[in-house]
């Protein structure tokens, strides 16, 4: 059974509109990343958080917002998306701290319209 | 890709041949991890190292902080390991952040 499921999927999104990633785990670790891949390129974090009700930026947070409700969830949040928003987004859990590998979700393919 | 830079950038193998790939950071990592991206987009974990050197199966891998450069060897490649290889460091030594490679996209031809 997958321990980081991401919902949803695919998703069609049209420009200026609201989009909602969300990831769930069941490996109980404190880190939760967002990272995104663009087509023929390596992954780069979006944003990442340690702790429930807490979240910090990564390398690339601009036109993103995220939230952490609880351990286990952990959404991405496009208020506007923009056509350069297109992507795979990968959801991923570590326990931070140099103790150990991440683990990724499946991915959500986003298409902005 | 500038502060972890993998080569080659695409390979081809014949079914039963030994290849090596290889990343080179321009950054202090503290530890590296290895992924392989299958054709159907999943992330699979292949290595977590600290510098040093892990072997699973026909695959090992080595980490060597000091000269800021990471391996992975396959040896008697099989079809089902095509794909892409993805090396990504950690720099921060606290929080788990990674920054990728741009990838070698294996194929294993018959």
């Amino acid at each position: 059974e997958a321990a980081v499921t991401q919902s949803p999927r695919s998703k069609v999104a049209v420009t200026g509109g609201k989009v909602t990633l969300s990831c769930h785990q069941t490996n109980n670790h404190d880190y939760m990343y967002w990272y995104r891949q663009d087509t023929g390129h390596g992954l780069r974090l979006i944003h990442y958080s340690y702790v429930a009700d807490s979240t910090e930026k990564g390398d690339i947070p601009d036109g993103y917002k995220a939230s952490r409700p609880s351990q286990e969830n952990f959404s991405l949040i496009l208020e506007l998306a923009s056509l350069s928003q297109t992507a795979v987004y990968f959801c991923a859990t570590g326990l931070g701290a140099n103790t150990g590998q991440l683990y990724f979700g499946e991915g959500s393919k986003l298409t902005v319209l | 890709g500038d502060k972890v830079k993998q080569s080659p950038s695409a390979l081809s193998l014949q079914e039963g041949t030994n290849s090596a790939l290889r990343c080179n950071f321009s950054i202090a990592a503290t530890t590296v991890q290895w992924f392989l991206q299958n054709p159907r987009g999943s992330l699979i974990n292949l290595f977590y190292l600290v510098p040093g050197t892990k072997e699973n199966g026909r695959l090992k891998s080595a980490f060597d902080s000091k000269e800021s450069y990471s391996t992975l060897h396959i040896r008697d490649a099989q079809l089902e390991d095509s794909g892409t290889y993805f090396c990504a460091a950690d720099i921060t030594g606290n929080t788990g952040k990674l920054i990728f490679g741009l990838g070698t996209t294996l194929q294993v031809q018959p």
